[in-house]
């Protein structure tokens, strides 16, 4: 069983719309990142919590650490936003380091 | 700034030979990480590093090797190239012992093996 799983794995959308892609782990974190991979580009992170709610323009970042969930939301998406949104959990302790999901592939259609 | 600067971006290798993924940092970060990307997998830890001269390995180490001389650089070396290394690789840095705070990836090298 996968750690860190997200749904949907694909999601197309209408400019416009607001979407939501979904994170839960199984595991017990310090922290919790989004990230964002456009085609044939880098990763870039868009959010790193490790309770209630953050806002970027657009973007809003939740988590439940109770519920062992966190989302993603775009509020009027934009074909712009295409890319894959990684969901990656730090588990703590001395290391730090990442474990991620498999990543939600979102195309917004004009 | 630059943030994390990885070299190259493509590369094709016959099997068996070896070549070195550059990556490098100027944040001042203590860690860095390399990680593999396929197809329908999560990005996956090769080897990372909490500071100049202290390496350790990942989740999949197997053919490739790490050093961390200085802060700045953390290059990845692959010491026999197999098929199977055929991937995207990903360097990241971070504030700090770990992804405690806000990570910082480059923009890949897309490595195939024939």
């Amino acid at each position: 069983k996968n750690e860190v799983e997200q749904s949907p794995q694909n999601l197309t959308a209408q400019e416009g719309e607001f979407i939501t892609i979904n994170c839960s782990y199984s595991v017990g974190i310090s922290a919790l990142h989004w990230l964002q991979q456009h085609p044939g580009g880098g990763i870039v992170s868009l959010f790193m919590l490790s309770s209630g709610k953050k806002k970027h323009g657009r973007l809003i970042a939740t988590i439940n650490i109770q519920e062992k969930h966190s989302s993603l939301h775009i509020t009027a998406s934009h074909p712009r936003d295409s890319a894959v949104y990684i969901c990656a959990v730090n588990e703590g302790g001395s290391q730090g380091n990442l474990i991620f999901g498999k990543g939600t592939k979102l195309s917004v259609k004009p | 700034n630059a943030g994390v600067t990885q070299t190259p971006k493509f590369q094709v290798l016959k099997t068996g030979q070896s070549m070195t993924l550059q990556c490098a940092q100027d944040m001042n970060h203590e860690y860095m990480s390399w990680y593999r990307q396929d197809p329908g997998m999560g990005l996956r830890l090769i080897h990372y590093s909490v500071g100049a001269g202290i390496t350790d390995q990942g989740e999949v180490p197997n053919g490739y090797n790490v050093s961390r001389s200085t802060t700045e650089d953390f290059p990845l070396r692959l010491l026999s190239a197999a098929p199977s290394q055929t991937s995207v690789y990903f360097c990241a840095s971070s504030y700090g012992q770990g992804f405690y705070t806000e990570a910082f990836f480059g923009q890949g090298t897309r490595l195939t093996v024939v």
